[in-house]
């Protein structure tokens, strides 16, 4: 089975603080993806990687780094945490191609 | 119009009832669709992919896709309590494309 695991549940920052969430999957795939979800928002992506070192906006990157330094790892970094940016944090993997994603069972993000 | 668009619901089907979801697509170059199922505080799981046109069962569950007139379906059998859960449609346009994410419907099995 896939298996997508995330650093935290549950997260509770400070305005202004830098924040590092961490996925990581252990099946090999070459693409990783982080979504945030909100109520009545939907799922919303923020970015994507295709390969090591490669990254690719999505729909919502503003405020929002990643980092890609090996195949499993895939970090999602709020350089200056906001209250807006209090949220579900989402991770996912597929392999290359049209396929299906394995998400992770995310993190609650509180930004106070 | 909305890349990806689905009835938000809620759906309430009495158990043992057939559950019908619906979604709809608006590019028609699209290969891949996918339904989630999404329990309350967790995340989605892959119940269904479905490639081509024509019906593919799994279990209680059937995905239908119609390319040309851009829907996909997603029939739940026999529907359990235990199906009760937001179903979300998703879309791959072609490779290397990012996944496009529906809004979900919000299904609810009486018993």
């Amino acid at each position: 089975d896939v298996k997508v695991t995330q650093s935290s549940r549950y997260l509770v920052k400070r305005t202004g603080e830098k924040v590092f969430l961490e996925c990581v999957q252990d099946m090999d795939h070459e693409n990783m993806f982080w979504y945030r979800q909100d109520p009545g928002l939907g799922l919303r992506l923020i970015y994507f990687s295709y390969d090591v070192k490669m990254k690719e906006k999505g729909d919502i990157p503003e405020g929002y780094s990643v980092s890609r330094e090996k195949k499993e790892r895939f970090s999602l970094i709020l350089e200056s945490a906001s209250t807006n940016q209090t949220s579900m944090y989402l991770c996912a993997s597929s392999l290359r191609g049209l396929r299906e994603q394995y998400f992770g069972p995310g993190t609650r993000l509180t930004v106070t | 119009q909305k890349e990806v668009e689905q009835n938000s619901g809620p759906l309430s089907v009495p158990e043992g009832a057939i559950a019908s979801l619906n979604c709809t697509y608006s590019d028609r170059v699209s290969q891949s669709f996918f339904w989630y199922r999404q329990y309350s505080g967790k995340s989605p799981e892959l119940i269904m992919s479905i490639y081509s046109n024509g019906d593919k069962e799994d279990g209680r569950f059937t995905a239908q896709l119609n390319k040309a007139s851009q829907y996909v379906s997603l029939l739940i059998r026999d529907s359990q309590p235990s199906d009760s859960a937001t179903y979300l449609c998703a879309v791959i346009k072609t490779s290397y494309d990012k996944v496009i994410f529906g809004p979900g419907t919000s299904l609810s099995v009486i018993p």
